[in-house]
């Protein structure tokens, strides 16, 4: 099944500014999902990517607080934007596993904004 | 639209006795449900899917489509089994994992 590299794996973040987080899957996927999971709460998707397309983001999420880029098929990037506190959340991504057996994900990004 | 509500935040039981970890899904499709685990300091791991129908780690959960449930059980609780669960459905034309808010198992000696 396909492993996941994410990083990194936690910051603290001014207010203000923007933190890229990277996904790297040894394996060729088609999609890419990018989930967050604020404090206490469930995770959340925010979009799915697709190599060589504008990501497709769930209903309160936009591009310009979130761009993703999918310039391969084993990489994607999430980038969070003029972060302010309210940010502050564990962002994942994750995989379909081969033969549609569910989905993986990475160990996760602990983003503090302060 | 879809919903996934996992009733409880925190199970707490001995060593030994029966689990029952609750989900209820809503949804008008066909669902696909799954279960998974996040144990202390790990990531968030599939555990089992109801499509395959398995028992896993001594873990079952059947789906009960006429009271839309999916609840997780297992017979005898261990220690290592102490750990975060989250039920999902999977919709948005198969795609789109939605997930429960999670209920915290507390294996106590």
């Amino acid at each position: 099944s396909a492993v996941i590299s994410q990083k990194p794996s936690r910051d603290i973040c001014q207010r203000g500014t923007s933190l890229t987080i990277q996904c790297q899957v040894d394996s060729q996927v088609t999609m890419m999902f990018w989930y967050r999971q604020q404090p206490g709460q469930s995770l959340t998707l925010i979009a799915t990517a697709n190599q060589g397309s504008e990501a497709t983001y769930e209903s309160g999420f936009v591009i310009d607080k979130f761009p993703i880029s999918r310039p391969n098929l084993t990489f994607s990037t999430l980038t969070v934007s003029n972060m302010s506190p309210e940010d502050s959340s564990i962002y994942l991504c994750s995989v379909e596993l081969e033969g549609g057996h569910g989905y993986t994900f990475g160990s996760g990004t602990r983003l503090t904004v302060v | 639209a879809q919903r996934v509500t996992q009733p409880e935040k925190l199970l707490s039981v001995f060593k030994g006795a029966p689990v029952e970890l609750k989900c209820n899904y809503s949804y008008s499709g066909s669902p696909e449900l799954f279960w998974y685990v996040q144990y202390s300091r790990q990531r968030l791991q599939l555990l089992l899917r109801h499509i395959s129908r398995e028992s896993i780690k001594g873990f079952t959960a059947d789906l009960n489509k006429g009271e839309t449930s999916f609840h997780l059980k297992k017979p005898f609780a261990q220690e290592e089994d102490s750990a975060m669960y989250y039920c999902a459905l999977l919709t948005g034309g198969g795609n789109k994992l939605t997930f429960g808010t999670g209920t915290q198992l507390k294996v106590e000696l």
